[in-house]
């Protein structure tokens, strides 16, 4: 049972370049959020997702697209990466009965 | 709206002396709210939450916070620091119904001093 797992831990993009980080979650939760950390700011929600199928807009969206295909998973997709992308970005999933969040490990992305 | 401010970024206490972590929120219905902690390189690991049940709250590790309504306030306390404390700490507040996102504050970073 690994609970929210993020794929990659870890990236470096050139400026312009695109990429999709995956989460996958093996708790049957309904909820999926992804957020961004960065110092002094703490976590900020990019997109977020209430089912399959279905996507919404966070507090940060501009320069992140998501998608919601199946329950298990939420990929985040940087189009053209900016050196502002550089972040560490969490996946989060909440139970359609309960209000906690459970979080991945995180994927560290450094924009050169 | 709701929204978190967590005072002072840094925190820094005597291993054994009291912990005290402020975080205040705004929310516009009865609130939900959490404290997480977060070691290096790690994700955010749940401490103790708050749902409307007793305004006292006991959490992982000795932790525990209270729900304070009319200072809208949610104090993270343990009365004993250990070494092993040392980590950032998250309040976060939820509203708990459509989207149920939680809105996290800034974070404070404990440091615990032999």
């Amino acid at each position: 049972n690994a609970g929210v797992t993020q794929t990659p831990k870890f990236r470096v993009l050139k400026t312009g370049q695109s990429m999709t980080l995956l989460c996958a979650q093996d708790m049957n939760h309904e909820y999926m959020y992804w957020y961004r950390q960065d110092p002094g700011m703490g976590l900020r929600l990019i997109h977020y997702s209430v089912g399959e199928g279905t996507t919404a807009k966070g507090e940060v969206p501009d320069g992140y697209n998501v998608s919601r295909l199946k329950k298990q998973n939420f990929l985040l997709g940087l189009e053209s990466a900016a050196p502002s992308q550089t972040s560490v970005y969490f996946c989060a999933t909440i139970s359609g009965g309960r209000t906690e969040a459970f979080f991945g490990q995180g994927t560290r992305l450094t924009v050169v | 709206a709701q929204s978190v401010t967590q005072l002072g970024s840094h925190v820094s206490v005597s291993e054994g002396a009291l912990v005290l972590l402020r975080c205040n929120y705004s929310s516009s219905v009865p609130p939900y709210l959490f404290w997480y902690v977060q070691y290096p390189n790690q994700g955010l690991q749940l401490l103790l939450k708050y749902t409307s049940a007793a305004t006292l709250v006991k959490g992982i590790n000795g932790f525990e916070a209270e729900f304070k309504k009319s200072e809208t306030s949610f104090h993270l306390t343990k009365p004993s620091a250990h070494m092993s404390d040392a980590a950032e700490y998250f309040c976060a507040v939820s509203e708990g119904a459509g989207r149920r996102a939680l809105t996290f504050g800034s974070g404070t970073r404990l440091q615990v001093q032999p």
